[in-house]
């Protein structure tokens, strides 16, 4: 099983939207809207931004949203904020043999 | 809110077998309806899921490294644990605990623990 496609790197200025792109296939991505994705600044553990595709966790601020059109999600950060400067990682669920699929990584800079 | 808390060594020798214990606070293991698992991360690359058991003691293993995974759970400790046989200098990597909800996210990580593989 391959990990999910990302770009390496997504980058906007403050205030600007930035939108990161997350590429499976229809055994994982496509065939079920079990999307997560997390937020890791360096040397911290991963935390959760979005999952099942769209839904916020409380505390998330609503700058972050999330969307999937057939094998390709996306979250998209508004209102871009210094402390949004981070790696984001997506993951999908992709059958009961892999439960959790995850993408490359995008690190997103804030200019 | 549930905490999780790694332990156990930060090297390994090659060959050997690592071992590493997540403790739970804030709630029980065996009252919640969550899995519970493991997640690694190598230096400057991406995630990778380990495992996963629930607190009856049902585990599902990632096929790339089922054959030297063993999870579990000692409800009685508030704790689960994680088995890798035969490490290499592959398996070198930041180890996660995490709570899995049925919803295939993740919604809590431990701080993580750095376990080196090297003689």
């Amino acid at each position: 099983q391959s990990a999910l496609t990302q770009p390496p790197s997504a980058s906007g200025s403050p205030g600007q939207s930035v939108t990161i792109s997350c590429t499976g296939t229809s055994s994982d991505v496509g065939g079920y809207n079990y999307v997560s994705w997390y937020q890791q600044h360096p040397g911290k553990a991963p935390k959760l931004m979005i999952y099942e595709v769209s839904k916020r966790p409380s505390g998330v601020p609503d700058r972050f949203s999330g969307s999937k059109s057939g094998n390709t999600a996306s979250l998209t950060v508004s209102g871009l904020q210094a402390e949004d400067e981070a790696d984001y990682y997506c993951s999908s669920h992709a059958g009961s043999n892999l439960p959790y699929v995850f993408g490359t990584g995008t690190k997103v800079s804030v200019l | 809110q549930l905490q999780l808390q790694e332990s156990g060594p930060g090297l390994v020798k090659p060959s050997e077998t690592l071992s590493l214990t997540c403790t739970v606070s804030g709630g029980s293991i065996s009252g919640s309806s969550y899995y519970w698992g493991w997640v690694r991360q190598p230096p400057g690359k991406g995630l990778e899921w380990i495992g996963s058991i629930y607190h009856s003691g049902f585990t599902s293993y990632n096929v790339t490294l089922k054959s030297r995974v063993t999870m579990s759970v000692d409800t009685s400790k508030n704790q689960f644990s994680l088995e890798l046989r035969s490490m290499t200098a592959a398996d070198t990597a930041i180890y996660y605990c995490v709570i899995l909800p049925i919803d295939y996210s993740i919604i809590n990580w431990g701080q993580g623990i750095l376990v080196t593989v090297s003689s």
